[in-house]
């Protein structure tokens, strides 16, 4: 059972430009969360999404991020405009969902973001 | 909102010896998870222990064991016969349990372990 893929593990961006980052979860896993590290700091929460449906975006910035999850396809995260401050790593995680609990998250390699 | 604390930024610890990380973390919640995650030079995370909060008895997985301290909101990791492999960073995590809680992760800043050979 392939883990969480999480693509590119590198993205080299110049400022104004557009970041794509890509999270397929675990097989038969349907939610999603999206985690920023920033240098010497824990992981924040961003977003939390099943498909189709975002259930918890209270980590999103307001402007320039959001995040998807289709129906089919990996899970998107989308930074706009890029700025030096959005430099970090991003972790997806994804955990099953288990009669009508939620279990654990387990997370991908991440993907390094740098903005030059 | 809840809150996760852990007041090592770095901790060193001899090859074989034994190493205690703490963990505290603010809630008014009654049911909960909390977690301790791996973060080794590539950078994947790796989930070590796990504890529900409504388990009076502390979790252990081989080396690893919790002392959990419901009341005082303490949640130590305990690294018995430490190994070379276990240098690492270390997050303490928190998760709300309760229906219509938030299902997502709140780290602390982590503890740097470095094992001494």
């Amino acid at each position: 059972n392939a883990g969480v893929m999480q693509n590119p593990r590198h993205l080299v961006r110049r400022r104004g430009q557009e970041a794509r980052l890509r999270c397929s979860p675990m097989k038969g896993h349907s939610h999603v969360y999206w985690y920023r590290q920033l240098p010497e700091e824990g992981l924040k929460f961003m977003v939390y999404l099943q498909k189709e449906n975002i259930i918890d975006e209270s980590g999103m910035p307001k402007e320039r991020f959001s995040a998807e999850f289709p129906k089919e396809g990996p899970s998107i995260l989308r930074i706009q405009q890029v700025v030096r401050g959005d430099s970090a790593a991003y972790f997806c995680a994804s955990s099953p969902l288990r009669g009508a609990v939620l279990y654990e998250q387990y997370f991908g390699p991440g993907t390094r973001l740098t903005v030059t | 909102a809840q809150t996760v604390t852990q007041s090592q930024p770095e901790m060193s610890v001899q090859e074989a010896e034994t190493v205690t990380l703490s963990c505290t973390y603010d809630t008014s919640e009654s049911d909960y998870y909390l977690f301790w995650y791996k973060q080794p030079p590539s950078r994947q995370m790796i989930l070590v222990i796990r504890q529900e909060a409504y388990k009076q008895q502390n979790a252990t997985e081989n080396r690893f064991s919790v002392n959990f301290q419901k009341a005082a909101k303490s949640f130590s990791l305990k690294i018995s016969d430490s190994q070379l492999g276990d240098a690492a960073m270390y997050f303490c995590a928190y998760r709300s349990a309760g229906q219509g809680g938030s299902e997502k992760l709140v780290f602390g800043k982590g503890t740097k372990l470095t094992v001494n050979p």
